[in-house]
């Protein structure tokens, strides 16, 4: 079956560097997204990683291993408004998009 | 550009009422979906239109939940009847549908509560 793994819930001071990890077992391999959700709202797009390696925008980093199935999520400088569940979806060999369940991430003053 | 528009953005019914949701995606994009998010949970796909046909609709319930997309645009989300376990998100999303640009828009969501 297909399947993404992520920390349920990660807790970081304001300020800091919190990396969120997500690993991911799926037929097929088409590109990796990270989407954050504040409560109460809908998914918003963060990032998309297909090949290897880091994309940086700003204050959030992802990066990308598809050998080790295995993607992070780095935000840094945290705010307290980045306190919200951040998700993991890869798109398999099919193009469909499998979501992971969040990571739901407290920022603490 | 106008994002993705659903209503109504909260629902309250009774155990096997009926209830439908809109959705208008954004201007040009082919592809629409229509997730079901419960609390603490990630988005599940319940369908996946490309223009009007439909791509995807093996975890839609089929004896309850339908949906449609007539003329390739807006669409509905009907549950008839709903069931308590049916209190949920309900989201819609859009995307381009061209597969190198397949980041899809989620709409506010619609909140159903089934008492």
């Amino acid at each position: 079956g297909q399947n993404i793994d992520q920390p349920t819930e990660m807790t970081a001071t304001e300020g800091a560097i919190v990396q969120i990890n997500c690993t991911y077992q799926t037929s097929g391999f088409n590109g990796l997204f990270w989407y954050q959700q504040h409560a109460g709202e809908a998914p918003t797009f963060l990032s998309y990683n297909v090949l290897d390696g880091l994309e940086e925008k700003g204050r959030f980093s992802s990066f990308l291993s598809r050998s080790k199935g295995y993607s992070y999520l780095l935000l840094k400088e945290l705010q307290m408004k980045d306190s919200a569940s951040y998700l993991c979806a890869v798109r398999d060999g099919n193009y469909q998009l499998i979501w992971g369940a969040g990571t739901k991430l407290i920022i603490k003053p | 550009e106008a994002g993705v528009a659903q209503s109504p953005r909260y629902k309250i019914i009774e155990k096997r009422q009926s209830v439908a949701f809109w959705c208008n995606p954004i201007s040009g994009h082919a592809t629409l979906y229509w997730y079901q998010q419960i609390l603490g949970q990630g988005p599940k796909l319940l369908i996946q239109f490309q223009n009007n046909g439909v791509v995807d609709d093996s975890q839609l319930p089929k004896d309850r939940f339908s949906a449609e997309r007539l003329k390739g645009v807006d669409s509905t989300l009907k549950i008839q009847p709903a069931k308590l376990e049916d209190s949920a998100v309900y989201l819609c999303a859009s995307s381009p549908g061209r597969q190198d640009q397949e980041t899809q828009y989620f709409g506010p969501g619609t909140r159903l509560l089934v008492l």
